[in-house]
């Protein structure tokens, strides 16, 4: 079955704790990207990847990390969470190309104390 | 400024009764693409449609209709006949860019459809 999976779904943390969210896709696709969720705010995009080893910044990266070392793998590592990070986060992933449709996992969803 | 606008934040309809959720963009590329997924209460995004910059032909799915109007940037979403399973938070999406790297999402609105 094609998918778009990430771990943990639930999550709750402390202040400053490391954490890494998991995120692999198995359609082989090119393009892979990571949301935050907020109310009345929609979606966020945090980073994008167009490749392996090509990753970029979305419209919200600050305090976030992220790597692209393998083409189905798409890991969003937070060094240093804080409360404001707090939030439901989605994984998605797409062919590359302007018009394709992006498929998302299921969220996760992250408390930080 | 917000690329995707959905004015609607929340809309309450009684089951049977029609309802359109807009949607207004804005982009200075003449080849994009706008999106509909649907969120519901379980969470997760439901991709609906996909329709280009250069078809402004309406369409139909069941109860389910669009409007791509490139004059006034808008891509509104009726609803026919709502159902309670239509209960959800949509959202409005724009993709841009050479390699639409540039996705984005309006803030959604959320559509509650009561018995």
């Amino acid at each position: 079955e094609a998918q778009v999976t990430q771990n943990p779904r639930y999550l709750i943390t402390v202040t400053g704790k490391k954490l890494t969210v998991t995120c692999s896709q198995n359609m082989n696709h090119e393009y892979m990207s990571w949301y935050r969720q907020d109310p009345g705010l929609g979606l966020r995009q945090i980073y994008y990847s167009m490749n392996v080893e090509v990753t970029d910044k979305g419209d919200v990266p600050e305090g976030y990390k992220v790597s692209r070392k393998e083409k189905r793998n798409f890991p969003l590592i937070l060094e240093s969470p804080s409360p404001n990070q707090t939030s439901l986060y989605f994984c998605a992933s797409s062919l590359l190309g302007v018009g394709e449709t992006q498929y998302f996992g299921p969220g996760t969803r992250l408390l930080v104390l | 400024a917000q690329k995707v606008t959905q004015a609607q934040t929340e809309i309450s309809v009684v089951e049977k009764e029609d309802v359109t959720l807009d949607c207004v963009y804005e982009t200075r590329d003449t080849t994009y693409y706008l999106f509909w997924y649907k969120q519901p209460p379980s969470g997760e995004l439901v991709f609906l449609i996909r329709r280009n910059s250069f078809d402004e032909q309406n369409e139909i799915s069941g109860r389910y209709s669009w409007n791509f109007q490139k004059s006034t940037s808008s891509f509104n979403f009726t609803i026919t006949a709502s159902q309670v399973v239509d209960s959800a938070v949509y959202f409005c999406a724009l993709s841009e860019g050479d390699y639409g790297q540039n996705f984005v999402f309006g803030p959604g609105t959320r559509l509650s459809v009561l018995p």
